[in-house]
């Protein structure tokens, strides 16, 4: 069956814009994560959603972060008003269920804000 | 807090030598552990699996690794590498008694030479 996809591949973004990245799950899946994968960094996480609803913000980095998910399926992280330093990475994974462990990635959305 | 460390960032290798690539833990509790790879131009994908049983695990493509509780370690081993196996590699473990995150290391970029 079809993997985690995330929309755009590449975006290029003006400092100060916002940015919307976009993650479709595996079917099925409930649990979805989105992690944070700068050069040179292992992977930093974000947040976690199990269903809709985000047991765990805890990773995102400032109040300029923000991230839902409806339907129990795709999921959307935003970033309000970008900083150079947004710039990385950003990675998507879904999972059968909270507790599997076993994540499937996507192919991640390359940021660069300028 | 928990941590991984991969100690090697970047390893050479020649065909045909065999690979050990260092990870180690800080948490005493019980452990899942996992080694995902990322090829070029793709997707992080597990490469092997520890979640209980023989400390020996093995994996795809000729991969294996061992869990040696009393040094935290998680070491991934090959016996005889091949130019396929160029790629980055990433420790991540889970508490188990914590929570479902995964805590990723650095990852090490393997080359190996034709």
């Amino acid at each position: 069956g079809a993997g985690v996809s995330q929309s755009p591949s590449n975006k290029v973004t003006e400092k100060g814009k916002d940015v919307e990245l976009r993650c479709d799950p595996i079917s099925g899946h409930t649990a979805l994560y989105w992690y944070r994968q700068s050069l040179g960094q292992g992977l930093e996480f974000l947040i976690y959603f199990q269903g809709n609803s985000a047991p765990d913000k805890s990773g995102l980095p400032s109040d300029r972060f923000s991230a839902e998910r409806t339907g129990g399926s795709v999921s959307t992280l935003t970033i309000q008003r970008t900083q150079q330093e947004d710039s990385a990475v950003y990675l998507c994974a879904s999972s059968l269920w909270e507790l599997s462990y076993e994540q499937y990635f996507g192919p991640g959305t390359r940021l660069t804000v300028t | 807090a928990q941590s991984v460390s991969q100690h090697n960032h970047h390893v050479i290798l020649s065909e045909a030598a065999s690979l050990e690539l260092g990870c180690n833990y800080s948490y005493g509790g019980t452990v899942n552990l996992f080694w995902y790879v990322q090829y070029p131009g793709q997707h992080l994908q597990l490469l092997l699996k520890y979640f209980s049983g023989d400390p020996l695990v093995k994996g795809i493509k000729g991969f294996e690794a061992e869990f040696i509780k009393s040094k935290f370690s998680f070491n991934l081993r090959k016996p005889s590498v091949q130019w396929s196996d160029t790629a980055e590699y990433f420790c991540a473990v889970n508490a188990v008694d914590s929570n479902y995150q995964l805590i990723w290391g650095a990852g090490t970029k393997l080359i190996i030479k034709p």
